[in-house]
């Protein structure tokens, strides 16, 4: 099955600095690679996803990677503000006409410092 | 909110009783999602629902626990002879599928279970 591995388990900015989680997933077969942003207490929530037909993709501040090849992606946070610190989980599946359970990482607490 | 509710939010109980989570997304979605998610750790995947079929399970779920979706609308999961290994939070993800296969999942709230 797959496997996704998620660094670092911990990561503290500055306020306005940039941010980078990096995963690596195991199944070549895999082609949807979502990350997931989960407060205290709160339920994750999806802040962006990519798919293996493209190599990057941006949301204002949130920025992700993709590289098929070496089989990592990674999530880009620029300009960090104190409401960007909670966990991200990054994830992988495989899409398929029925299957499509999530593998998750084992998440990234982002602390954003005044 | 994203479309899902689940009930109820908490539930503490003692190692050996029955407890019963129940997910109502809040409009129609094909597939319907039960994951677990223990503290430090991200959800893993249990089960998922495509309409009211149970379609697959994964091998954390023991056969004392059970999931059905009985209408294709809400789902239910039951764990039996609740172990203190159960405790975590249970969370139910619905997504929609469409005519180019998207693959967003939205989780509800999820049930934090303690088993004392």
């Amino acid at each position: 099955g797959e496997n996704v591995e998620q660094h670092p388990s911990t990561l503290s900015v500055q306020e306005g600095d940039s941010a980078v989680i990096k995963c690596t997933y195991s199944d070549s077969a895999s082609n949807y690679f979502p990350w997931y942003k989960q407060e205290l207490g709160k339920r994750p929530q999806l802040i962006i996803d990519i798919r293996s037909n493209v190599g990057e993709k941006k949301d204002q501040r949130i920025a992700v990677t993709l590289n098929k090849t070496a089989k990592h992606f990674s999530l880009h946070i620029t300009e960090t503000q104190p409401e960007d610190s909670a966990v991200y989980f990054c994830a992988a599946s495989q899409e398929t006409g029925t299957a499509s359970k999530l593998t998750f990482g084992t998440g990234t607490r982002l602390q954003v410092t005044l | 909110d994203t479309g899902v509710s689940q009930d109820p939010r908490h539930k503490i109980t003692k190692r050996g009783q029955n407890v019963t989570f129940r997910c109502d997304p809040i409009s129609e979605h094909n597939r319907l999602y039960w994951y677990r998610q223990t503290l430090g750790q991200g959800p893993e995947f249990l089960t998922y629902f495509q309409n009211e079929a149970q379609l697959e399970k994964s091998r954390l779920l023991s056969d004392r626990f059970s999931a059905e979706r009985p209408k294709g609308s809400f789902s239910t999961l039951e764990i039996q002879r609740t172990e203190q290994g159960d405790s975590a939070m249970y969370l139910c993800a619905i997504q929609t599928s469409g005519p180019r296969g998207r693959n967003e999942q939205f989780f509800g709230p999820g049930t934090r279970l303690t088993v004392l």
